[in-house]
């Protein structure tokens, strides 16, 4: 059974730093390419970026409201997706989702919920 | 970037009766190679992640009942439910995976 679990949401004030993970089972991680998403309470989905696999070369790429302050990372020897977080602002509150990428999203985790608040 | 628009915003259907959503991007996300558009339908209920219903504008995932259906090319596309069960109230997204960033439509919210 595939399984994705999302670990590390918090309250952090804005401006502060957070390293989102999420473990991947059931399937062969390291070919995987992983989505991060988010989603504002009350709002709709949003992409927040992607990591290809390091056999098709491991780029990243993010959406412009996160480029230069999240950074997208991988360890295939423990199957797991980083989010890290920096320079965090309040419209940043949402939960965030990691997301196996096959031609759309095929499986999800749960979410984590990360609060930005003073 | 790619924007997706969806309609309508919410929708109240019967059970046992047709649900129709709509969806329609900006530009053409048609995948040359496989000559299949990527466009990706998703269910969210309350309190969960998005479910993955249709990809390739048209293909069910596995364990998506019959009912759900995905239509359309170019820039238009649909999903329907054919007979809307109780278990079918939830928002509604379709998704561009044709070049990130990936985009979503706003939602529609299908209520009984």
């Amino acid at each position: 059974e595939v399984q994705l679990v999302e670990s590390g949401g918090a309250l952090v004030k804005p401006g502060g730093s957070l390293r989102l993970s999420c473990v991947g089972s059931g399937f062969s991680f390291s070919d995987a390419w992983m989505n991060w998403f988010r989603q504002a309470p009350g709002r709709g989905l949003e992409w927040v970026g992607q990591i290809k696999s390091m056999t098709d070369g491991g780029a990243t790429d993010s959406a412009a409201p996160v480029k230069g302050r999240f950074t997208i990372s991988r360890d295939d020897s423990k199957d797991t997706l980083y989010l890290q977080m920096s320079s965090l602002k309040t419209e940043d509150t949402g939960v965030y989702y990691c997301a196996r990428d096959n031609w759309g999203s095929d499986y999800w985790g749960q979410g984590t919920l990360v609060t930005v608040s003073s | 970037d790619i924007l997706m628009t969806q309609s309508p915003d919410s929708l109240a259907v019967s059970l046992g009766e047709r649900a129709t959503i709509n969806c329609k991007s900006s530009q053409g996300v048609l995948h040359f190679s496989m000559h299949r558009n990527s466009l990706a339908w998703y269910q969210q209920k309350p309190g969960q992640p998005p479910r993955l219903l249709i990809y390739w504008a048209s293909t069910r995932e596995s364990g998506v009942p019959e009912r759900f259906s995905g239509s359309g090319s170019g820039t238009d596309f649909t999903l329907t439910i054919s007979s809307l069960q109780a278990e079918d109230v939830a928002v509604y997204y379709c998704q561009q995976y044709h070049s990130t960033p990936y985009t979503f439509g706003q939602g529609t919210r299908l209520e009984l």
